[in-house]
């Protein structure tokens, strides 16, 4: 089955520098990578996601870059903000209609003014 | 519009005994995914189901067990619980048949459970 690793498990960056969090894949018939954000208290809210048959995806401050060749996605957070910070968490699924996302153990991502 | 509904927020139980949780989807989402979130395994698939079907079931034993009920509401029961269940259980929902297909789950705030 699918597993997904990621990295690093926490970051601490300054506010109005750039963060990136990797994750590799297994299943090369996955096809769909979605990342979502989880603030304390609250439940893990999407993001951004990217298909396989794109390479790059941007909105706003926040772009997702897939490498189908090496099986591994990348989020890149730029102009970090203190409400950026929170616990990040890529995912892969395979496709059709069988199967479930599968999730990285996440990154505790923390901005400092 | 509302969002995913997961009852109770917090419940403290001891060793051995059950327990039930609840999760009411977005209105329309046919789709309710449960995931077992701890500190230090993330998030892990529990089960899904649609259409009041399980399509698919993670790596957990058999104490584990849901249902989804007509209106898309779904149930999740732990039996004889044992400490290392403490965790908080997350439900999501979606539209579609398949995240890939249709993208998006939403998570509800989810239920912290706590056995001693």
């Amino acid at each position: 089955g699918e597993n997904v690793e990621q990295h690093p498990s926490t970051l601490s960056v300054q506010e109005g520098d750039s963060a990136v969090i990797k994750c590799t894949y297994s299943d090369s018939a996955s096809n769909y990578f979605p990342w979502y954000k989880q603030e304390l208290g609250k439940g893990p809210q999407l993001i951004i996601d990217i298909r396989s048959n794109v390479g790059e995806k941007k909105d706003q401050r926040i772009a997702v870059t897939l490498n189908k060749t090496a099986k591994h996605f990348s989020l890149h957070i730029t102009e970090t903000q203190p409400e950026d910070s929170a616990v990040y968490f890529c995912a892969a699924h395979s496709g059709g209609s069988q199967g479930n996302l599968i999730f990285g153990k996440g990154t505790k991502l923390s901005v400092k003014p | 519009k509302a969002g995913v509904t997961q009852t109770p927020r917090y419940l403290i139980k001891t060793r051995g005994q059950q327990v039930t949780l609840s999760c009411s989807p977005i209105s329309g989402h046919r789709s309710v995914s449960w995931y077992q979130q701890t500190p230090g395994q993330g998030l892990q698939f529990l089960f899904e189901y649609f259409s009041e079907t399980q399509r698919n079931k993670g790596n957990f034993p058999g104490r584990f067990s849901g249902r989804q009920f007509s209106n898309s509401r779904s149930e999740m029961n732990v039996s004889t619980l044992e400490l290392g269940d403490s965790a908080l259980y997350l439900c999501a929902s979606s539209f579609g048949t398949s995240p890939s297909n249709t993208g998006e789950l939403f998570f509800g705030e989810g239920s912290r459970l706590t056995v001693l």
